[in-house]
């Protein structure tokens, strides 16, 4: 079974430029997350999707955006760049909650250089 | 506020010997924890879930004990192998949400 796939592995832009990075979801998992990983800092929750909606979104500026397509791949648009947004950005994907927890799987990231 | 604590940045263990990583927790919502290793440049990986029903859940070498009334879980590794070499992320949900909530890990280094 294929794993979480993300594109690219790095992207290096520049401050006010936009940043799209995307994600492929395991076959048959339906929600996809995405998560910040800033230099020294934990997993923060940025935003979720399931089902082609988004469902969720963490404690980020409106100038993080993103979207389910109907295959349930998942992109993130960045606008705005900011200095402070150089971090890993991971994806995760789960099969829809039914009521028990449902651990997510990891992509391995895009680490997102801003310059 | 910090929901999910990892209160031990680092954690050093000699190789063969029992690892017990620790995970504190305020909100008597969750229901459901994982734990997850990550090994620089990659993903992290799950490796056990328990659900708040149990106090104790085991695959293998990893075994995950929760302490509801403390809200508190611990991952025990046993034995510790250098290849358990890693930064562990406990994160646990909330009833009826959805949403993971990461601590802010813990970097094990087993020593051959």
């Amino acid at each position: 079974e294929a794993g979480v796939t993300q594109s690219p592995t790095h992207l290096i832009k520049t401050r006010g430029q936009q940043a799209t990075l995307r994600c492929s979801p395991i076959s048959g998992h339906t929600s996809v997350y995405w998560y910040q990983q800033a230099l020294g800092l934990g997993l923060q929750f940025l935003l979720w999707y399931d089902e082609g909606e988004e469902r969720n979104r963490g404690n980020f500026p409106p100038r993080f955006s993103g979207r389910q397509f109907p295959n349930y791949s998942s992109e993130l648009n960045v606008n705005a760049l900011e200095l402070e947004d150089s971090a890993l950005y991971l994806c995760a994907s789960s099969r829809r909650l039914g009521g028990s927890g449902q651990p997510q799987h990891f992509g391995d990231g895009t680490r997102l250089s801003i310059l | 506020d910090q929901q999910v604590k990892q209160n031990s940045p680092s954690l050093s263990v000699q190789e063969g010997r029992i690892s017990i990583l620790n995970c504190d927790y305020t909100n008597s919502m969750f229901d459901y924890f994982l734990w997850y290793k990550k090994y620089p440049a990659e993903g992290p990986t799950f490796l056990i879930s328990i659900s708040s029903i149990k106090d104790k859940n085991e695959d293998g070498r990893f075994t995950v004990f929760l302490n509801k009334s403390a809200k508190h879980l611990s991952l025990h590794i046993v034995p510790s192998q250098p290849g358990d070499s890693a930064v562990y992320f406990c994160a646990a949900k909330a009833s009826g949400t959805y949403k993971y909530i990461f601590g802010t890990g813990t970097r094990l280094k087993v020593l051959a």
